[in-house]
């Protein structure tokens, strides 16, 4: 059964900072892997999807790798700001099903 | 276009009682899915439709839960003889076609509180 975690589990930095959210999956059987945020009682928005044949993606200051064999992921957010404040979650798909596979978030908070 | 809404955002039921959520996917949406957020955890799926149908209900943690899509767009979640466990926040998504490789868009949620 797919398992993904995420380390740190809330992190704190002063604006400006440049940071790493980092995700782990025990199957590296997965189809793709994709990068939420949720704002405090909202729903999920996408970031950015990698491909398992993929090695990052990149949309403005956000960046995600993939090592799908060592079952790895980050999400690097270079010069931070308040607005990134937020829980970050990592999604896995993998072979097996439709539905994602989450990891439990990082909850960021970026101070003024 | 309109995004993916949910019915009600909040909803406090007694133990027992039973429960319906509703979600409203993109138009034209194809794929429809469910999962439930704990306090601090991650989403865990629930059931995944394909049209009217269930194609994976894998997800259902027991018998009291069910979900129906009868003409294959909206979707009502319902929970029977609701139990304090039962609090959580309920999400539901859709994509295009249900298709490897597609993202799946959210909606707010629901938060069902048990007393």
């Amino acid at each position: 059964k797919q398992e993904v975690t995420q380390i740190p589990a809330a992190l704190s930095v002063p604006e400006g900072e440049n940071l790493v959210l980092n995700c782990s999956f025990t199957d590296s059987a997965i189809y793709n892997l994709q990068w939420f945020r949720q704002d405090p009682g909202k729903g999920l928005t996408s970031l950015l999807l990698i491909q398992s044949s993929q090695r990052e993606q990149t949309s403005g200051r956000l960046n995600a790798s993939l090592d799908k064999s060592s079952g790895r992921s980050t999400l690097y957010i270079a010069a931070s700001q308040p607005g990134d404040s937020a829980t970050y979650l990592c999604a896995v798909r993998d072979n097996y099903g439709q539905n994602f596979v989450f990891g439990p978030g990082t909850r960021l908070s970026v101070l003024p | 276009g309109a995004g993916v809404s949910q019915t009600p955002s909040n909803k406090v039921t007694e133990k027992g009682k039973y429960v319906e959520l509703r979600c409203d996917p993109i138009s034209g949406h194809t794929a429809l899915y469910w999962y439930r957020q704990s306090l601090g955890q991650g989403p865990e799926f629930l059931i995944y439709f394909q049209g009217t149908g269930a194609a994976d209900d894998s997800g259902l943690p027991n018998d009291r839960f069910f979900a129906v899509r009868p003409e294959g767009s909206v979707s009502t979640l319902k929970i029977q003889r609701t139990e304090r466990g039962d609090s959580a926040v309920y999400l539901c998504a859709s994509s295009p076609t249900g298709t490897w490789g597609e993202t799946q868009y959210f909606g707010p949620g629901t938060r069902l509180l048990v007393l």
